[in-house]
């Protein structure tokens, strides 16, 4: 049973650019969270989703940022325009149910912005 | 304000030392405290969780000690090992659907030989 899969690893974008982070739960989970990481920082709670639903953004950007899970494929977390302040390693997490259920983290998206 | 403090940021032990890292919070209406810990390269793992109704759970080397009237929470490691050298971040949230994880700043551990 393969574990919540993000892709890419390593990101590197110029300032300006797109970049799209991509996070497959694992199976049977249909619970999905993104989180963001600085360096020296805990992790910060971006946004809550569930199949085709948005249940909670109230840690995600106002402008730029956006995310999304579709009934088919992974989870996208697509950032617009980045700036050198969004390069961060990116965490995908996902649960079979409600958050308080065993949460499983994937291994990140290094995002650095040039 | 939904915030979890944690300290130290930092710990080194020696093998066989019990490190303890804390952690406070401020909303009482956090009811589900869990501890991961984090290895280089990796994403946070779940450590062991408590639940305010009860004071202490304990799993294996790891406990966790609860003082819900000062709202703190300690994370506490039985002889520790090298390979336990890792990040260490306490977390907490409200129970349901809605609920998201609000994560302290992490204490790096160090166990020397």
């Amino acid at each position: 049973n393969a574990g919540v899969m993000q892709n890419p690893r390593h990101l590197v974008r110029r300032r300006g650019q797109e970049a799209r982070l991509r996070c497959s739960p694992m199976k049977g989970h249909s619970h999905v969270y993104w989180y963001r990481q600085l360096p020296e920082e805990g992790l910060k709670f971006m946004v809550y989703l569930q199949k085709e639903n948005i249940i909670d953004e109230s840690g995600m950007p106002k402008e730029r940022f956006s995310a999304e899970f579709p009934k088919e494929g992974p989870s996208i977390l697509r950032i617009q325009q980045v700036v050198r302040g969004d390069s961060a390693a990116y965490f995908c997490a996902s649960s079979r149910g409600q958050l308080n259920e065993k949460l499983f983290f994937g291994s990140g998206t290094q995002l650095s912005v040039l | 304000q939904q915030q979890v403090k944690q300290s130290p940021q930092s710990l080194i032990v020696q093998k066989g030392g019990i490190p303890i890292i804390n952690c406070a919070y401020e909303n009482t209406a956090f009811d589900y405290f869990p501890w991961y810990q984090q290895f280089p390269g990796k994403g946070p793992a779940l450590l062991i969780a408590i639940r305010p109704d009860v004071s202490e759970k304990k799993e294996g080397r790891f406990t966790i000690s609860f003082n819900k009237s000062a709202k703190q929470f300690s994370l506490h490691i039985m002889d520790s090992q090298p390979g336990d050298s890792a990040t260490y971040f306490c977390a907490a949230s409200t129970t349901g659907t809605a609920s998201k994880l609000t994560f302290g700043t992490g204490t790096r551990l160090q166990v020397t030989l």
